[in-house]
């Protein structure tokens, strides 16, 4: 029963590139949530996806970051032209989507360094 | 706007001492979840805890909540190497977000 799976697990980027972190979420879930995490801080919420629907955006960025999550594939959070600010641990996780309780589970996260 | 803070930030212990970190959060929510992270590494799901005086223990790791404080904690029994990891807590936001605390850092020494 595989988890949450992230790719790249390693992403290095010069500024002005766009960056693409992959997400599939584990098998039966169909929920989707994007987490960055900072150097020595915890983890913020970015946003908050269903199959085709976003629900909740309130914490991309609101220029050069993206995501979907497509009714088939994994979820793509984008990053275009990236900044060096945006070198962070990138995490998704996933829920089952079938409401009350949901453990939200992490995948490995994609580490973004931008040069 | 929801806000988690834990305390201490870094807490550095010696082996079979017991120790308790503190996560505040600032406005009612139904659940508060304890992570796990080693350097490098993902979060690792330890309980969730969903009302007022619910408490959990597993091994050396024992957490609870009080509701009305809006507090909960994560305390440490008789300390092993093998605990040394940051610490998260994090409450349910809106929709389904988690808000987290800063982390505990922890060192368990020998």
């Amino acid at each position: 029963n595989a988890g949450v799976m992230q790719n790249p697990r390693h992403l290095v980027r010069r500024r002005g590139q766009e960056a693409r972190l992959r997400c599939s979420p584990m098998k039966g879930h169909s929920h989707v949530y994007w987490y960055r995490q900072l150097p020595e801080e915890g983890l913020k919420f970015m946003v908050y996806l269903q199959k085709e629907n976003i629900i909740d955006e309130s914490g991309m960025p609101k220029e050069r970051f993206s995501a979907e999550f497509p009714k088939e594939g994994p979820s793509i959070l984008r990053i275009q032209q990236v900044v060096r600010g945006d070198s962070a641990a990138y995490f998704c996780a996933s829920s089952p989507g079938t409401g009350g309780l949901e453990t939200q589970y992490f995948g490995p996260g994609t580490r973004l360094l931008v040069l | 706007e929801l806000k988690v803070e834990q305390n201490p930030l870094f807490l550095s212990m010696q082996e079979g001492k017991n120790y308790t970190i503190y996560c505040n959060y600032s406005t009612t929510s139904d659940r508060l979840y304890w992570y796990r992270q080693d350097p490098g590494k993902s979060l690792e799901s330890l309980f969730v805890l969903l009302s007022n005086g619910a408490v959990k223990q597993e091994g050396r790791l024992m957490a609870s909540l009080d509701t009305k404080a809006r507090l909960s904690t994560l305390h440490i029994t008789a300390a092993v190497h093998d605990l040394s990891a940051t610490y998260f807590c994090a409450v349910v936001g809106g929709a389904q977000k988690l808000v987290f605390g800063q982390g505990t850092r922890l060192t368990i020494n020998p």
